[in-house]
Parts: C-alpha cells; sequence; structure tokens
C-alpha cells in the first residue's frame, strides 16, 4: 500500500521563477494538505484541498496557488519565486475524518532551493 | 504563526533514559496529535488525544492533555538512539482536520 509521494525530492530554481510540485495521496485518502518548512522550523500550513477544491487556507500569498485532481493528486504551484520561499515543501494526505483519528500521512517533501 | 509552542527546544539525553517534551496552545482544539520527524525528512504520525481524553498510552509514548491549561506532554520511557529525531505537536480545530496547526519542535539527542 503505497504511502504519499512527492515530486520532484529535490528542486532548484532562480528568482522570479515558477514552479509546480506534485503530491500523490495515500491510497484511500482524499484530502490532501500542503505545509512549507524552513529549516529548525515547524511547518507551515499552506492550504487543504477536498473535492477538488481549497478548503481552507493560511497565510500565505497569493503566489502560492493549488489545484487537485479528479483522483485526488494535487498540486502545489508557486510564482515568482522569492529567496524566502526555499524551504521543505510537504505533502499530507488524509480522509476528511481521518485527520480527527488517524492524523496526517506525510510525504518525504520536496526541497525547494531558490538562487 | 503557530499555535502550539513546545519546550525545551533541544533536549539531549542518555540511551535508556525517559524524554519528557512539552507543548503548549492557544485556543481550544478538537484534538492534540504528535508527531516525529528524522533528519528534515516527512513527518511520522506518532499518537492523537482528543481534548475530552486526559491520558494516553501507545507502547513507550505516554501522552497527557490538559484543556484547562492548554498544554500537553509526551513522555518516551527508555530511550533509545534510534528516538534522534525532532518532535512536533500539532492542534486541530473543528472538525474534518483542515487547518491542522504544528509548533516549532523540540530535538531529542538520544546518545547510545
Amino acid at each position: 500500500d503505497a504511502g504519499v509521494t512527492q515530486s520532484p525530492t529535490h528542486l532548484i530554481k532562480t528568482r522570479g521563477q515558477q514552479v509546480t510540485l506534485r503530491c500523490s495521496p495515500k491510497s484511500g485518502h482524499d484530502t490532501v494538505s500542503w505545509y512549507q518548512q524552513a529549516l529548525g522550523q515547524g511547518p507551515q500550513f499552506i492550504f487543504q484541498y477536498y473535492e477538488e477544491e481549497e478548503r481552507q487556507r493560511g497565510n500565505f500569498p497569493d503566489r502560492f496557488s493549488g489545484h487537485q485532481f479528479p483522483n485526488y493528486s494535487s498540486e502545489l504551484n508557486v510564482n515568482a519565486l522569492l529567496l524566502g520561499d526555499s524551504a521543505l515543501y510537504l505533502c499530507a494526505s488524509s480522509t476528511p475524518l481521518g485527520t480527527g483519528t488517524y492524523g496526517y500521512t506525510f510525504g518525504s517533501g520536496t526541497r525547494l532551493t531558490v538562487v | 504563526s503557530q499555535q502550539g509552542e513546545e519546550d525545551p527546544q533541544a533536549l539531549s539525553i542518555q540511551e535508556g533514559e525517559n524524554a519528557t517534551m512539552n507543548c503548549s496552545y492557544k485556543t481550544s482544539i478538537n484534538n492534540l496529535q504528535w508527531y516525529r520527524q528524522n533528519s528534515g525528512r516527512g513527518l511520522v504520525h506518532l499518537i492523537l488525544i482528543r481534548s475530552n481524553e486526559r491520558e494516553k498510552h501507545s507502547g513507550r509514548l505516554r501522552v497527557t492533555l490538559d484543556t484547562s491549561k492548554k498544554s500537553s506532554s509526551l513522555l518516551i520511557t527508555a530511550s533509545r538512539a534510534a528516538d534522534t529525531a525532532s518532535y512536533f505537536c500539532a492542534t486541530v480545530r473543528g472538525t474534518g482536520g483542515f487547518k491542522t496547526i504544528f509548533g516549532a519542535g523540540t530535538r531529542l539527542f538520544v546518545k547510545a
């Protein structure tokens, strides 16, 4: 039973560029959440997708956008990259009620470096 | 901003000793969860405690929750070198699990 799969694992981009990160949730999960984790910090909530819609959003600018597909996979897009966007981006999947029982299942993350 | 704040920020102990980490939060919650992260990889869910529970056990883990003080503690008994990791508390508000908020974490180092 595959867990959460994220791609790519590492990425280097230049300031001003755009990036797309991808996530396939754990089998049986239909809710995908994205987190940004700066070095030495805890994960910061970006947004959550359920039924192909953004259900909740954290304190991130509109440069951060996402999408969820009918197969529950998700993309995180970041436009006009800044040096401060360098971080580990984590995808977490769950069922709508599962987070209250079993918690999230996390992927291994995408390490984004902006130069 | 982060809802949960862990204490201490870092902890170094000998193998076999117990490790205690604390988490404080600011608003009412539906449940509180603890996660482990090894070397900047993905987080692993350890244990969940609901707002109407006071204590929960899972193997060598013991979690307590005091909603009146808005605090929780994670106790790892008989620690092992493999327990070396960062530990995060996460608070969940409302139903559906959206907007699970993580603290800054406690970095635990267990010396063999």
